[in-house]
């Protein structure tokens, strides 16, 4: 069983920074089948990116994924006051179960 | 534009069966290029797979349900279903149905609270 460990479990920005979000995996996984998501409260989850690098659709360019094997980054440039929110990383791993990350959560500094 | 729209009881007894359903607006059920999952998570807490079916009828579940889940699809109707026997408190979640591809993006529905309390 894969398990994802997400960190940091929060982080704290100021809107127009960087944020850099890890999500590793206990043993190599495909990276065709790794997505994240952002959750705002009372929301549904929102598919950010799938393929580990492509953006869903009308997901805005500052968002990017990166990262193979075992180890996954989502990165989020320039911060907009929207993008305070949950984060979710996601495996569909060769057993066909979904796995999630714990999450991290970004909030304002 | 796909739609996955969850319905079902917000309140089931306790010991009771927590059924939902997902009916999917846009294509087959049928079609091999897509898999069907529900996805719970408890309210203030993270996201857990509860199992998914497949386009040959093969179902995957978590083990932490102990075998007391089941999903199954209606063709007929576009709509695939969660039953979640003796359930507890411990069920109480928001539920969401999703379309799962093979590297593609998934789609969600919008989910729906169930409670179990008497």
């Amino acid at each position: 069983e894969v398990v994802l460990r997400q960190s940091p479990a929060t982080l704290s920005l100021s809107p127009g920074e960087r944020a850099t979000l890890s999500c590793r995996a206990s043993q190599t996984v495909s990276s065709r089948y790794l997505t994240w998501y952002q959750q705002k409260p009372g929301q549904a989850p929102r598919v950010l990116i799938y393929a580990a690098s492509t953006r869903a659709t009308g997901i805005p360019d500052r968002f990017s994924g990166s990262g193979s094997g075992t180890d996954f980054t989502l990165t989020i440039t320039r911060l907009e006051p929207e993008d305070f929110a949950v984060y979710y990383c996601q495996i569909y791993d060769s057993s066909r179960t979904w796995t999630f990350g714990q999450g991290t959560k970004v909030e304002i500094k | 534009q796909l739609q996955l729209q969850e319905s079902g009881p917000g309140l089931v007894k306790p010991s009771g069966t927590l059924s939902l359903t997902c009916s999917v607006s846009v294509g087959t059920i049928r079609s091999s290029d897509y898999y069907w999952a529900w996805i719970r998570q408890p309210p203030g807490k993270g996201l857990e797979w509860v199992g998914t079916i497949y386009n040959s009828g093969n179902t995957f579940y978590n083990p932490s349900l102990k075998s007391r889940a089941t999903i199954s699809v209606d063709a007929s109707k576009n709509q695939f279903s969660l039953n979640v026997r003796s359930a507890s408190a411990a069920d109480t979640a928001f539920y969401y149905c999703a379309r799962g591809t093979y590297g593609g993006s998934p789609a969600w529905g919008r989910g729906t609270l169930v409670t179990v309390s008497s």
